[in-house]
């Protein structure tokens, strides 16, 4: 496995822009998921893919956040008129199915400045 | 609600001593739970999980932790600390379907002395 992929790693931005993150999970994982970190904080969850099919979005993926997976491989994370308060990273992490061990990758960072 | 109390912040330990790092969670059914380690600015790595059966689980790096489920707790454990266990240790709980979501606690940042 070459591991959960994510680009970019860091990203600046000025407040109302948009901004998109990639994820490359680990190939044949059927599970793709996003978190949120900001500092001195756990993840916090995002929202969750079984192949293609959103399955379940977290109160904190307001109106301004959308996550694809359009053909069950990598997803996007978009985040639009971006906020100060976006600023965090953003985890994208893997699995195979039901019961099997979470990966993450490393971690796209936001600064909205 | 789900949720995952972290008591300590920070701790530091001499290299060579023993540690314990404190979990504490709120779940309204059996949990599956899971320690992950973070270097800075780095993703999250598995150390271990607690699924069923033997309440003392093992994991990588020489750490262990046990469920204790009259305790709510599942305390991760290491004899003897090396300096590249330096790092932000996170406590995790999530529901038997595991594999919809997890959630965290706020982490340990664990220092090391030499």
């Amino acid at each position: 496995d070459t591991g959960v992929s994510q680009d970019p790693r860091h990203k600046i931005t000025k407040r109302g822009q948009n901004v998109t993150f990639r994820c490359d999970p680990i190939s044949e994982h059927n599970r793709l998921y996003w978190y949120r970190q900001t500092l001195g904080q756990g993840p916090e969850f995002l929202t969750y893919f079984q192949n293609e099919a959103q399955l379940e979005k977290s109160r904190l993926l307001s109106d301004r956040f959308s996550a694809e997976r359009p053909k069950g491989s990598f997803s996007t994370l978009e985040i639009q008129r971006t906020e100060q308060g976006d600023s965090a990273m953003y985890l994208c992490a893997s699995s195979r199915d039901i019961g099997n061990t979470i990966y993450f990758g490393e971690g796209s960072w936001l600064t909205v400045v | 609600a789900q949720s995952v109390t972290q008591p300590d912040i920070h701790i530091t330990v001499s290299e060579g001593a023993s540690l314990e790092l404190r979990c504490n969670y709120s779940y309204g059914a059996t949990p599956y739970l899971f320690w992950y380690v973070q270097s800075p600015g780095q993703g999250l790595q598995l150390l271990l999980k607690y699924f069923s059966g033997d309440t003392l689980v093992q994991g990588i790096k020489g750490f262990e932790a046990e469920f204790k489920r009259s305790q709510s707790s599942f305390n991760l454990r290491k004899p003897s600390v090396h300096w590249s266990d330096a790092a932000e240790y996170f406590c995790a709980v999530g529901p038997m379907e595991y594999g919809n979501k997890l959630v965290f606690g706020a982490g340990t940042i664990l220092r090391v002395k030499s």
